[in-house]
């Protein structure tokens, strides 16, 4: 059961695009699309942004779009603003009937 | 609204048990898996366990295997999780979450357990 990979950090300044990547194997992220991306600020519970690669829940911004090509899948935030700086997390469904979580990506705007 | 509140934690000694609870309410219990994701102090998300909406099967990450029982009650829409054997490295917050097919869409605010002499 091995954690996906994804940068240590990502900055931007405001109203740019940032994009995270979340690289696993074709056993997870390769192998279903079943990938999610998770927002959490310090102290806080996570919060759901995109699920099954590019869904958007309600209430999340359009702002955050999600995508996939082989076994990467990437978060991107278009026209950052400072509320977005926090942890992210990507996690995907696995072969074994698990969930691997990626070991997560700190956003900063600059 | 929905609401997932875990209670629970507190400090135990290497080697100890401890049994974690999350009270769930404001959506429908019994259709959803449920499962438990942990955050050790400064470090990433990790899944931990889940549980299908009757119980009937269960799924553990590696680490906890033999160790961590996950279970609940439908009758009083909770989860559970019964720690045994408990590390220095199962320190962490514990997160109950609900899932709607391949996502966890609610969080609880966690209880946090630390494992320490």
């Amino acid at each position: 059961q091995s954690a996906l990979t994804q940068p240590a950090s990502v900055s931007g300044s405001p109203g740019q695009s940032i994009t995270i990547s979340c690289t696993g194997t074709n056993s997870d992220v390769g192998g279903y699309n079943y990938v999610s991306w998770y927002q959490q600020h310090p102290g806080k519970a996570p919060k759901l942004m995109i699920y099954d690669v590019s869904s958007r829940p309600s209430g999340v911004s359009n702002r955050f779009s999600g995508s996939k090509s082989g076994n990467t899948a990437s978060l991107t935030i278009s026209g950052l603003q400072a509320e977005d700086e926090a942890d992210y997390y990507c996690t995907s469904y696995t072969r074994s009937s698990t969930w691997a979580f990626g070991g997560g990506t700190k956003v900063t705007v600059l | 609204e929905v609401q997932l509140v875990e209670s629970g934690g507190g400090l135990v000694q290497p080697g100890g048990s401890l049994r974690l609870s999350c009270a769930a309410s404001g959506f429908t219990f019994t259709a959803h898996w449920m499962t438990w994701v942990r955050q050790a102090p400064g470090k990433g998300l990790e899944w931990v366990a889940n549980i299908k909406q009757d119980g009937s099967r269960t799924h553990y990450v590696d680490s906890v295997k033999g160790r961590f029982t996950i279970s609940r009650d439908n009758a009083k829409n909770s989860l559970y999780l019964q720690m045994n054997s408990l590390r220095a490295e199962d320190t962490a917050v514990y997160y109950c979450a609900s899932n709607t097919d391949y996502r966890f869409d609610y969080w609880g605010q966690g209880t946090l357990v630390t494992v320490s002499s």
